[in-house]
């Protein structure tokens, strides 16, 4: 049974760094064709593609958002952090991370329930 | 990459079949066998229904099926449901990204 669940903080203030963990079990992310993904969905539009990470370490960003995103993994731990520069009241949105696999291709099929994340002053 | 459009709402009655569309680009919907459409109930997560143009992930009733012509693809859920009602999402793959439709509000009269 794969879950995934996402932490970290609700409020962040403009210009701040939002750091989010996602916590998963029922995989490895050393296992071959794993990988690991964040999306977010502002209220009331749709989810937007931010970032993945595969089994081997590789990554991939979204490139309109590239210069701001980190995203990396602790195998040991089976997390992944997120990491999203010179937050902006734009940014405000539900956090998702979800667990792909290569047969699966682009998609993701497990979802975190998701984590509200506020930008405000 | 801009967005994948797809209807704002569509509806149908219970029983009767419908079929939402995402169009985008060869460069996205066109050029890779990685159409994914998910469902999405207020306030969950989406769920997936369908990836690679047409698979359904176990579990999924084959009441919804999808296919894709050019640029377009399209999601037919058959015997319309109550519980079909809800946001749908198409995504695809962009070579580089992953990239999701506006969204298509269902709803079950």
């Amino acid at each position: 049974q794969i879950t995934l669940k996402e932490s970290g903080p609700t409020l962040v203030k403009p210009t701040q760094t939002l750091t989010l963990t996602c916590a998963f079990s029922g995989f490895s992310l050393s296992t071959r064709g794993e990988r690991v993904g964040w999306i977010r969905q502002p209220p009331g539009k749709a989810p937007e593609w931010l970032a993945l990470i595969y089994w081997d370490d590789d990554k991939r960003y979204s490139p309109s958002l590239k210069s701001r995103l980190t995203i990396s993994k602790d195998t040991s731990k089976n997390q992944v952090l997120f990491i999203m520069t010179n937050m902006d009241p734009v940014d405000t949105a539900t956090y998702y991370c979800g667990h792909g696999y290569d047969s699966f291709g682009s998609s993701f099929d497990y979802w975190g329930p998701g984590t509200l994340v506020t930008v405000s002053s | 990459q801009s967005a994948l459009t797809q209807p704002a709402s569509v509806s149908g009655s219970p029983g009767q079949s419908i079929t939402i569309s995402c169009t985008g680009t060869s460069s996205d919907v066109g050029g890779y066998n990685y159409v994914s459409w998910y469902q999405q109930h207020p306030g969950k997560a989406p769920k997936l229904m369908i990836y690679e143009v047409s698979d359904r992930p176990s579990g999924v009733p084959d009441r919804f099926s999808a296919s894709r012509s050019g640029n377009t693809a399209s999601l037919t859920i058959s015997r319309l449901q109550a519980e079909d009602e809800g946001d749908y999402y198409c995504s695809s793959y962009t070579s580089t990204h992953v990239i999701f439709g506006g969204g298509t509000k269902l709803t079950v009269l």
